[in-house]
């Protein structure tokens, strides 16, 4: 059962313009949500996370929002560049960083130029 | 920043044989983990490095098949065993309580990726 789902494999964005990436999470326990980046041959980088105390988180050109009835959150760069072509990975948590985090699968993002 | 390095960076490897992966950390952290990627897939959590204690491992993780150590608050190592070509796979260490970092947030070594043949 995945618990956290990214249902886009892949995503193809002109640069400039904004990526959306989403994520869907089941269990309600969650309360703790981060984005990671990933390019290959490297670990994953943090690049954003969110509490569930709040519904929108902002750093730069990155943007988190929450939307917990619906249980689903997502990320959006604006504007997009070359370099932000990576695997992004929707993560969850119990609350700290203690707790289990459980990774989505992963949403391939290709930024043209 | 405090640097995070796994050692080997890759490796190939003949079945049966075990491997043992080394996660370096420059500064004291609170916790480690060990992931794994396997091709296409996500990060699953395998265990989590307790210094000085047995690991916590996760359904589906033994410590046959997995050995960990955590012999102070900087390094851990994890072998993968007897291995068959399953087990090819991005092994990944991650912590917490990084220096420089987010108190609340785990950060990933680079990886080490096993090929078995």
């Amino acid at each position: 059962d995945q618990q956290v789902k990214q249902n886009s494999p892949s995503l193809s964005v002109q640069e400039g313009r904004i990526s959306i990436l989403n994520c869907d999470y089941t269990n309600s326990m969650f309360d703790y949500f981060l984005w990671y980046k990933k390019y290959p041959a490297e670990g994953p980088t943090f690049l954003i996370s969110i509490s569930s105390i709040k519904d929108k988180n902002e750093d730069g050109r990155f943007t988190v929002f929450l939307n917990k009835s619906a249980k689903h959150l997502s990320l959006h760069i604006v504007p997009s560049q070359p370099g932000d072509s990576a695997v992004y990975f929707c993560a969850a948590s119990g609350g700290t960083s203690y707790d289990k985090v459980i990774f989505g699968p992963g949403t391939s993002l290709s930024v043209i130029p | 920043s405090a640097v995070i390095s796994q050692k080997p960076s890759r490796d190939i490897c003949q079945r049966g044989t075990s491997l043992t992966i080394q996660c370096q950390v420059d500064s004291q952290v609170t916790m480690m983990f060990w992931y794994r990627q396997q091709p296409g897939q996500s990060l699953t959590l395998i265990a989590t490095a307790n210094q000085g204690s047995e690991a916590t491992y996760e359904s589906g993780f033994v410590i046959d098949k997995f050995p960990i150590s955590r012999p102070n608050l900087t390094f851990s190592t994890l072998t993968v065993s007897n291995m068959s070509p399953e087990d090819s796979s991005i092994y990944l260490c991650s912590v917490v309580g990084l220096a420089g970092g987010r108190t609340d947030t785990q950060y990933f070594g680079p990886g080490t990726r096993l090929t078995v043949l």
